[in-house]
């Protein structure tokens, strides 16, 4: 099983849906990060959370929510989404937050989509 | 503030060429690299890191890099490219001591037959 798990693979979702992004981890991590990967962009962190609480939100909009419920598991809320927030969206984790030689490791992404 | 910059977007080589990918970065103290590919459809998967000591810096799928100091770069090389090699590779550098990556924009690796 592959150590970071995201679901589902793709989301195609209408700018009134509700939709949630699911990540899991079963590396025994402590730290969990969301981030958005757009077309000739750099990665943009957006939300980083360690123990289940949120430690850093990068100016997100408020149209994206994440939750933590332990820290095996992140979603991302969606809600209201423009077509702008088409991208490619990563889950990764690392062992804890705030330490320089931590690796991340990452899932595969979850491509959405929005019309 | 600390940067990375790859200045490749699109590298093109023949199967059994060498590669060496650029990655320059902007910070202070002794910075922590990483390099990381993106295989079509996947994620990000650690290639190799630099943290401290020897230069020159042994990775997973025959890759190495090597930290030089006085050009701010860590540039990633490969003797002979597989097919398999093409990808899209990431620098990125720790921001502080905080954990958060700082990434380059990445460069995509087209391999030729």
């Amino acid at each position: 099983e592959t150590g970071v798990t995201q679901t589902p693979r793709h989301l195609v979702m209408g700018m009134t849906n509700k939709k949630s992004l699911k990540c899991e981890q079963h590396l025994g991590h402590n730290a969990m990060y969301w981030y958005k990967q757009s077309a000739k962009k750099p990665l943009e962190l957006m939300f980083v959370y360690s123990l289940e609480e949120r430690v850093e939100n990068n100016s997100v909009p408020s149209r994206f929510s994440p939750e933590c419920p332990n820290s095996s598991h992140l979603f991302l809320h969606l809600h209201t989404l423009q077509p702008e927030d088409s991208a490619l969206y990563l889950c990764a984790s690392s062992q804890e937050w705030g330490i320089a030689k931590n690796i991340q490791y990452f899932g595969a992404g979850t491509r959405l989509s929005v019309l | 503030a600390q940067s990375v910059t790859q200045p490749d977007i699109h590298i093109t080589v023949s199967e059994g060429a060498s590669l060496e990918l650029r990655c320059n970065y902007s910070y202070g103290a002794t910075p922590y690299l990483f390099w990381y590919v993106q295989s079509p459809g996947q994620g990000l998967q650690l290639l190799l890191k630099y943290f401290s000591g020897d230069t020159l810096v042994q990775g997973i799928k025959g890759f190495e890099a090597e930290f030089k100091r006085s050009q701010s770069s860590f540039n990633l090389r490969k003797p002979s490219v597989h097919w398999s090699d093409a990808a899209e590779y990431f620098c990125a550098v720790v921001r502080g001591n905080t954990g958060k990556l700082i990434f380059g924009q990445g460069t995509t690796l087209q391999v030729k037959p």
